[in-house]
């Protein structure tokens, strides 16, 4: 199993600003996910995040908006970059130790942008 | 393109019964089916996970099966208790290191 720490819980930002989402996983893994889950919808992967190379997006998700930073096998950080309103999501990391083992998930960052 | 259709949308029942949620995907080439348990405003909890090679697992009061062939899943909840109240996510996952494809969602309500 896998341990995920997730941070912050929750936020109230100003449209324009940035947040920085942080999870760290307690055993080393190759991949780490970031998903969002707007209200009343399921979640939708943003992106893939390998240890030491460029993070992979989903269609609809861009770099610019959505930078994800990956500095070891434990660890990685989302930035939501110039909020608007319809930023206001749940915010979700995930990883899966193996192929065939369960994906686990973070407590889930709740983001309100006013 | 994978789609996961979770039936019912939402589910209230009293305290002590016995439920069954659906789930069905489109693709029937699939590596493994998950159920999570969703708190609201929460992250999620995984509840059982089947591989493709099997039929059925089973956790406590939980029992999930899997039809892959017809593609189906469905979530059976035992003497159900106020407590398992909360939104039930079905998600597959295809073939080698893809990601997880998800229904909406049954949320349930059992009251006391």
């Amino acid at each position: 199993s896998a341990v995920i720490s997730q941070k912050p819980s929750r936020d109230i930002c100003q449209r324009g600003t940035s947040l920085t989402i942080q999870c760290q996983v307690d055993s080393q893994v190759t991949m780490m996910f970031w998903y969002r889950q707007q209200p009343g919808q399921s979640l939708t992967l943003i992106a893939t995040a390998n240890q030491g190379s460029e993070a992979t997006y989903e269609s609809g998700f861009v770099i610019d908006k959505f930078p994800i930073s990956r500095p070891n096998l434990t660890f990685s950080t989302l930035t939501v970059s110039n909020m608007s309103p319809e930023d206001s999501s749940i915010y979700l990391c995930s990883v899966a130790p193996s192929e065939n083992t369960e994906a686990f998930f973070g407590q889930g960052t709740r983001l309100t942008v006013v | 393109k994978q789609e996961v259709t979770q039936i019912p949308a939402a589910l209230s029942v009293p305290e002590g019964e016995n439920l069954v949620l659906n789930c069905s995907f489109t693709d029937s080439a699939i590596y493994n089916l998950q159920w999570f348990r969703q708190d609201p405003g929460k992250g999620l909890t995984s509840l059982l996970l089947i591989q493709s090679s099997q039929r059925e697992q089973t956790s406590g009061r939980l029992n999930a099966s899997l039809d892959k062939s017809s593609g189906r899943s469905t979530l059976y909840i035992a003497a159900s208790q106020p407590g398992d109240s909360a939104t039930y996510l079905c998600a597959v996952k295809g073939s080698g290191y893809s990601t997880l494809t998800f229904g909406k969602g049954t949320m349930l309500l059992v009251s006391p």
